[in-house]
């Protein structure tokens, strides 16, 4: 079947650090892979996404690459800031609309 | 566009009472889908729709009821809430752009049952 899973949380990270966010999944055949961000109180919105092995997903300096080799899907960015403090969630879609499946998420707290 | 749009934002219930959690999407988006999102568990899928008339269950349809008689709405009915119902629920519709689907989300209802 069909599951993502991501790194926990909670990560707290300096302004200006590194981020990754490792993510891992299963699937059958040729899935999309998704990032979606969740601000406090917020829905869930796409970030970015990648639809076939080897694309690279982009988007607000943040960025991820499809490796089917490794089936994995790990979140950066380079250089984060305080405004960047939210929950991230790694998540795949089959052939359907319906067909989302999403990993627990990781929290990210980002201090100055 | 409004996108998606979810009322009430926040509820508070008796266990044993009914009630109705409504979503609305402008996009013309034929799929719809309801999500309860508990601490450490992610998204769990509860019930689905195809397109007007047609619905279907998720992994977690137990307790819910929804329905589908426009594009536009889709709405969650609690039959009898009980305190494990307490979670907050996420409408999202998808549609199909830049070879996949893509899955937008509403604001959410926070739900409390005592």
């Amino acid at each position: 079947g069909n599951s993502v899973t991501q790194m926990e949380g909670p990560v707290t990270l300096s302004e200006e650090a590194f981020l990754t966010i490792n993510c891992t999944y299963t699937a059958t055949g040729y899935p999309s892979l998704f990032w979606y961000v969740q601000y406090p109180g917020e829905g869930l919105q796409l970030l970015l996404k990648a639809t076939k092995a080897d694309d690279k997903g982009s988007n607000k300096g943040f960025e991820a690459t499809y490796r089917k080799e490794t089936t994995s899907f790990h979140l950066e960015k380079g250089s984060v800031q305080v405004s960047d403090s939210a929950v991230y969630f790694c998540a795949l879609s089959g052939n359907t609309g319906n067909q989302f499946y999403f990993g627990t998420g990781t929290s990210l707290t980002v201090i100055p | 566009n409004a996108g998606v749009t979810q009322t009430p934002k926040f509820q508070v219930l008796k266990t044993g009472q009914s009630m109705t959690l409504q979503c609305a999407q402008d996009m013309n988006h034929e799929y719809m889908s309801w999500y309860r999102q508990d601490p450490g568990m992610g998204l769990r899928l509860i019930h689905y729709s195809v397109g007007a008339g047609i619905t279907d269950q998720g992994e977690v349809p137990n307790g819910y009821n929804v329905s589908r008689s426009t594009t536009e709405d889709f709405p969650l009915r609690l039959l009898s809430a009980a305190p494990s119902q307490t979670s907050v629920y996420f409408c999202a519709s998808s549609y199909y752009v830049g070879a996949s689907y893509e899955q937008y989300f509403g604001p959410g209802t926070r739900l409390t049952v005592t």
